[in-house]
């Protein structure tokens, strides 16, 4: 697809882990990334991952890459109401001009107490 | 992220009226980007910037023009506002000096045309 692909709903238990999904367009794509936008807020870059690597975990937060698939996923351990927010995936493309990022169109995260 | 200021925070404004919005940064950073957000499409990239000289096109700029007056500014003009640019606007900013170059986004704009 030429599009970056996520679905735009979520809700979990307070306390469950959460895993977003995300499809992306370029197999050559050098960086992934994901950002947490919270209401009336702007983006804040959570986690980013190279694309020579498969998993990267920091706190709460793993990221896993698929290549062959071109698939990326957020795992949310321990999800907090806090964590209820708008989380956006994004790729920078090989080559991409002036190091643009390509986001898909978000995923609400509602978490439940 | 409080480095990229962007101003003002909300805006209402009549369909035809032209209209700037500003975006001012602390962080030093060469490269500066508009992007709009509308509910359920995502971001979507208007223009971008190397430094004062250097203006693109991003996927969606057609009826916005802009203006890089210093490497810490980068403004957006509607010319003649109409109300399906009504939406949610971002400036952000990267830096070509690091490999991994993150977008560092302002807290947006929200415009409302009538």
């Amino acid at each position: 697809g030429e599009d970056v692909e996520q679905s735009l709903f979520l809700s979990v238990r307070e306390g469950d882990s959460s895993v977003i999904n995300c499809t992306y367009t370029d197999s050559s794509s050098t960086y992934l990334y994901w950002y947490k936008q919270e209401p009336g807020a702007g983006l804040q870059l959570l986690t980013y991952i190279f694309s020579n690597m498969d998993m990267k975990q920091d706190q709460r937060l793993t990221v896993l890459l698929n290549k062959k698939d071109k698939h990326l996923s957020l795992r949310i351990a321990d999800t907090q109401t806090g964590d209820s927010a708008i989380y956006f995936c994004a790729e920078r493309k090989r080559g991409s001009t002036l190091g643009r990022l390509y986001f898909g169109r978000g995923t609400q995260l509602t978490v439940w107490p | 992220d409080a480095d990229v200021t962007q101003t003002p925070r909300n805006r209402i404004t009549k369909t035809g009226k032209r209209i700037m919005l500003e975006c001012s940064q602390t962080k030093g950073h060469d490269r500066m980007y508009w992007y709009r957000q509308d509910p359920g499409l995502g971001l979507r990239l208007i223009y971008y910037s190397f430094d004062v000289k250097d203006i693109n096109k991003g996927e969606i700029s057609d009826g916005y023009s802009v203006s890089r007056q210093a490497q810490a500014k980068f403004s957006l003009s509607l010319e003649s506002a109409i109300p399906n640019q009504t939406a949610l606007y971002f400036c952000a900013t990267s830096d070509s000096g690091e490999s991994n170059s993150p977008l560092h986004f302002g807290n947006g704009t929200r415009l409302t045309v009538t």
